[in-house]
């Protein structure tokens, strides 16, 4: 069965950095794109960043572009999420999903890993 | 780029009875449109995808409607389970940007 398991959350301060990892299991990874998805407290689902399941284009939302990266190493089966320039708006459950191409939806997701950014 | 507006915000019913959830988009989205819950601690689960197509897994109680602009979600008959955010999601063409609407939130009346 296909399982996403997200790692790398914890406290940082404005300003700083972390990455991201999810670990991929139960499907061909390197044949699906994927995604992050956040959920700050108390709020909705907000879209972060997509890359395709090649690696060959990345998509992100406006509220991240320039300071988070989208990347994924297909031979370990992991996806990752680089934060720069951390703001405490960024403070959020970050899920990756797995996407369905064919129907432009997330069809699988982890059980997500908490960052939050504060001093 | 295109938002999608949820409606009501929150839906108070008991269970047993019949709930309609909307999702209107602020232009046409064909039917490349999907719904998800999310229960408190948990993950979102995909229940319907392309309007109207249930998910692995997804009783036959929720359906989903609707082309274009509007979209109907159906919980036919709530059990206890089904309490619980629901969500709308599209996909733009280009860039290919995914939007959720705000949610609704399902509770026990």
């Amino acid at each position: 069965q296909v399982q996403l398991v997200e790692s790398g959350g914890g406290v940082v301060q404005p300003g700083g950095s972390l990455r991201l990892s999810c670990a991929a299991s139960g499907f061909t990874f390197s044949s699906y794109g994927m995604h992050w998805v956040r959920q700050a407290p108390g709020k909705g689902l907000e879209w972060v960043a997509f890359i395709r399941y090649d690696g060959s284009n990345k998509y992100y939302a406006d509220s991240v572009k320039g300071r988070f990266t989208i990347s994924r190493d297909n031979s370990k089966n992991t996806l990752y999420l680089q934060m720069n320039s951390l703001r405490a708006e960024d403070t959020a459950v970050y899920y990756c999903a797995k996407d369905w191409p064919t129907w432009l939806v997330l069809d699988y997701w982890g059980q997500g890993t908490l960052v939050t950014v504060s001093s | 780029e295109i938002v999608l507006t949820q409606s009501p915000a929150t839906l108070s019913l008991s269970p047993g009875e019949r709930a309609t959830l909307s999702c209107r988009a602020s232009q046409s989205v064909s039917s490349y449109l999907a719904w998800y819950q999310q229960k408190p601690g948990q993950a979102p689960r995909l229940l319907i995808y392309d309007a109207s197509n249930r998910a692995t897994g997804i009783p036959a109680r929720f359906s989903g409607s609707g082309s274009g602009t509007d979209f109907t979600l159906t919980i036919s008959s709530l059990e206890p389970e089904d309490f619980a955010v629901y969500y709308c999601q599209q996909r733009s063409n280009w860039p290919p940007v995914y939007t959720f609407g705000q949610g609704t939130k399902l509770e026990i009346k």
